[in-house]
């Protein structure tokens, strides 16, 4: 895997409002892809990790989606709180290079109340 | 349960020092791995293990070295502090070998500062 692209690098919205983020990877030898969310002045912490084109994962107001042929995979935040305030990274898995993740740079997300 | 901790959380050293980055998790995880976190870079993987007595370098492992003993423990060894290794870096585990798909456990980081 050469490239991850996240975007946007950054948002800001307010309490209560919907918001997406994109993660593009190169859709050639997939094996997994990893989303993470890190706040500030803590370490990353493991969201989910998918695996099947077309897979959806749910974790409270989180969710996310995912398309290995076109390599990309959607992360949803539903009705969005202060606490949400956190940077997601993503992390895509190649099926050759013993699987390791190559990282993203994140999308910074802040939450006003 | 602690999970995965690392020691120190700050450390200053001078251009040649040599230290140790300690990491131990109680969770018997197979794998695990040493990360920088550079601004405006991703993580990088330094070293990894796969199991005891099993280590191999990730993207950036010049100035590095690391073993793995027992199963809880993997040190990172900075042989002679460079300015260039002004980081902070961040030791992660997982279950089971990073060949599966399973998710990495962070420990809160050590922010290491070369002058």
């Amino acid at each position: 895997i050469l490239n991850v692209e996240q975007s946007p690098q950054s948002l800001h919205v307010q309490e209560g409002d919907s918001t997406n983020f994109t993660c593009s990877f190169p859709s050639s030898n997939f094996y997994a892809l990893h989303w993470y969310r890190w706040e500030t002045a803590k370490s990353p912490e493991a969201l989910f990790v998918m695996t099947l084109n077309g897979d959806e994962k749910k974790k409270g107001r989180i969710s996310a989606t995912l398309n290995t042929k076109e390599g990309y995979s959607y992360l949803y935040i539903k009705g969005s709180q202060p606490e949400d305030s956190a940077t997601y990274l993503c992390a895509p898995q190649n099926a050759g290079n013993n699987r390791k993740l190559i990282w993203g740079l994140g999308t910074s997300l802040a939450v006003n109340p | 349960n602690a999970g995965v901790t690392q020691t120190p959380k700050f450390q200053v050293l001078k251009t040649g020092q040599s230290m140790t980055l300690q990491c131990a998790q109680d969770m018997n995880h197979e794998y695990m791995s040493w990360y920088r976190q550079d601004p405006g870079m991703g993580l990088r993987l330094i070293h990894y293990s796969v199991g005891a007595g099993i280590t191999d370098q990730g993207e950036v492992p010049n100035g590095y070295n690391v073993s793995r003993s027992t199963t809880e423990d993997f040190p990172l060894r900075l042989l002679s502090a460079a300015p260039s290794q002004t980081s902070v870096y961040f030791c992660a585990s997982s279950p089971r070998t990073i060949t599966y798909n399973s998710p990495l456990h962070f420990g809160n980081g050590t922010r290491l500062t070369v002058t």
